[in-house]
């Protein structure tokens, strides 16, 4: 069971903002910076945004990530159809002294 | 431009040792602002971070892996590699080395991955 809690699917349509959950605890989220990454099929993670809510150069500004408590989102503008992919969260757990992985979310552009 | 690429057996006995290169080009590997990791996907565990390693050889391990593996780096040659001792089916996945991006668990740098399959 993934140590950061994702829904397991989401979906939009062209041009719309979608958001995606993602819920932790204080040893991680609550107490540390986290990240997200979109897999696109058969492809490596890709780092769309650190530091809660920087992005890494290069990637589009219709990622935007943000976090509240032990929990983070990942806030998706102008949904495109190449956006269908998975998105995953992850934290360092300064409990299990561990980097930590939600266990995704797939988007489906509509 | 950074660009990583994993290396190694694509299948491997049970209970052998498993063991993975990562090539780094275009860039040094040596540099006090970066950590390399390996982190695994499957389909039954999803992402998992195995280990990273930072300037002066400092390792960390995810601590349900630790006593199995190991992390080194030969800064002559670029590489990175990973050993899986005992492995077992539970370690089938794709195995991923990455570079961080700024901090510790930001790994903005992947490379393709490589199949690792454990079976008889």
């Amino acid at each position: 069971q993934p140590v950061l809690t994702q829904p397991p699917s989401a979906s939009g349509t062209p041009g719309q903002r979608v958001t995606i959950s993602c819920s932790g605890s204080t040893s991680n989220i609550g107490g540390n910076t986290f990240s997200w990454y979109q897999q696109l099929p058969g492809s490596a993670p890709k780092l769309l945004s650190y530091g809660t809510n920087q992005r890494p150069s290069g990637v589009s500004d219709r990622f935007s990530g943000s976090g509240s408590g032990t929990s983070a989102s990942l806030a998706i503008s102008g949904l495109q159809s190449e956006d269908e992919a998975d998105y995953y969260c992850a934290a360092w757990d300064y409990r299990l002294t561990a980097i930590v992985f939600g266990g995704g979310t797939h988007l489906t552009v509509l | 431009q950074l660009h990583l690429q994993e290396s190694g057996p694509g299948l491997v006995k049970p209970s052998e040792t498993l063991s993975l290169t990562c090539t780094v080009s275009g860039g040094s590997i040596s540099s006090v602002n970066y950590s390399w990791g390996w982190i695994r996907q499957s389909p039954v565990r999803g992402l998992e971070w195995i280990g990273t390693i930072s300037y002066g050889g400092i390792t960390s391990y995810n601590p349900s892996l630790q006593f199995r593996v190991t992390i080194s780096a030969d800064t002559s040659k670029k590489q990175l590699s990973l050993t899986v001792t005992s492995v077992t089916a539970a370690d089938t996945a794709v195995y991923y080395c990455a570079r961080t991006y700024s901090g510790f668990a930001d790994l903005g740098f992947w490379g393709p991955g490589t199949q690792v399959s454990v079976s008889s």
